[in-house]
């Protein structure tokens, strides 16, 4: 079976200063992996997706993920976090199988930006 | 391009009573997909409905049904409410179906209580 694991509950970041949000996975075969964001009161917004190709994928808002196949990884990063930015994360993994594309979520991280 | 939106915003049921929430996907997209998010927890994958047929199903029980019409558009059944039903019943629509890789677009969710 697939499954996310996000270690930590909450990141705290000053702004102005790189942030880096944690994922990790567990899936048989090639894995998709997704970043959502949930602002409060709304749905989960796309970030970015890895498919295939370049373990550096660029994203939405100026965020970019690095998958990292031998640590199953697929951290979140932001070269200079904004207040706005504040919001919770979830990575998610979908297995590359003729099934229903079913997302498979973390749990979430909470991201705190402070001035 | 209209986004995706769902129906009703809040709702409050009482146990045993029975819930219907809906779903109007995003513009162009064939498959849509319904998840169950607790407070403090992930999304979780109740089924997926691609070209009005379920194709994929979650480990939730026979009371949680759907169904999809020809515009594309989904309604999230659940009979016997229980008060552990109570949660954020997000909907996700996307372009391709079973195997598809495109990314899953959500709504803002319906939050529904149980008492």
């Amino acid at each position: 079976a697939q499954s996310v694991a996000q270690p930590e509950d909450q990141v705290n970041v000053a702004e102005g200063n790189p942030l880096t949000v944690k994922c990790t996975y567990s899936v048989s075969g090639n894995p998709y992996l997704f970043w959502y964001v949930q602002y409060p009161n709304r749905g989960l917004q796309f970030l970015l997706k890895y498919i295939t190709g370049d373990n550096l994928v660029k994203g939405s808002y100026g965020f970019e993920a690095e998958f990292n196949k031998s640590q199953t990884s697929f951290h979140l990063k932001k070269p200079s976090a904004l207040v706005s930015d504040s919001a919770l994360y979830f990575c998610a993994v979908r297995k590359n199988t003729g099934t229903a594309s079913k997302l498979t979520f973390g749990t979430g991280t909470r991201l705190q930006v402070t001035l | 391009e209209t986004g995706v939106t769902q129906s009703p915003t809040h709702l409050i049921k009482t146990r045993g009573q029975q819930v219907t929430l809906r779903c109007s996907s995003q513009s162009g997209h064939n498959t849509v997909s319904w998840y169950q998010q607790a407070l403090g927890q992930g999304p979780q994958f109740i089924f997926q409905y691609y070209r009005e047929e379920e194709n994929g199903r979650g480990n939730f029980p026979p009371r949680f049904s759907g169904l999809q019409f020809p515009n594309y558009s989904s309604e999230l059944n659940v009979n016997a409410l229980e008060l552990d039903d109570s949660a954020l019943y997000l909907c996700a629509s996307s372009l391709g179906g079973a195997g598809g890789l495109n990314e899953q677009f959500f709504g803002p969710g319906t939050r529904l209580t149980v008492l």
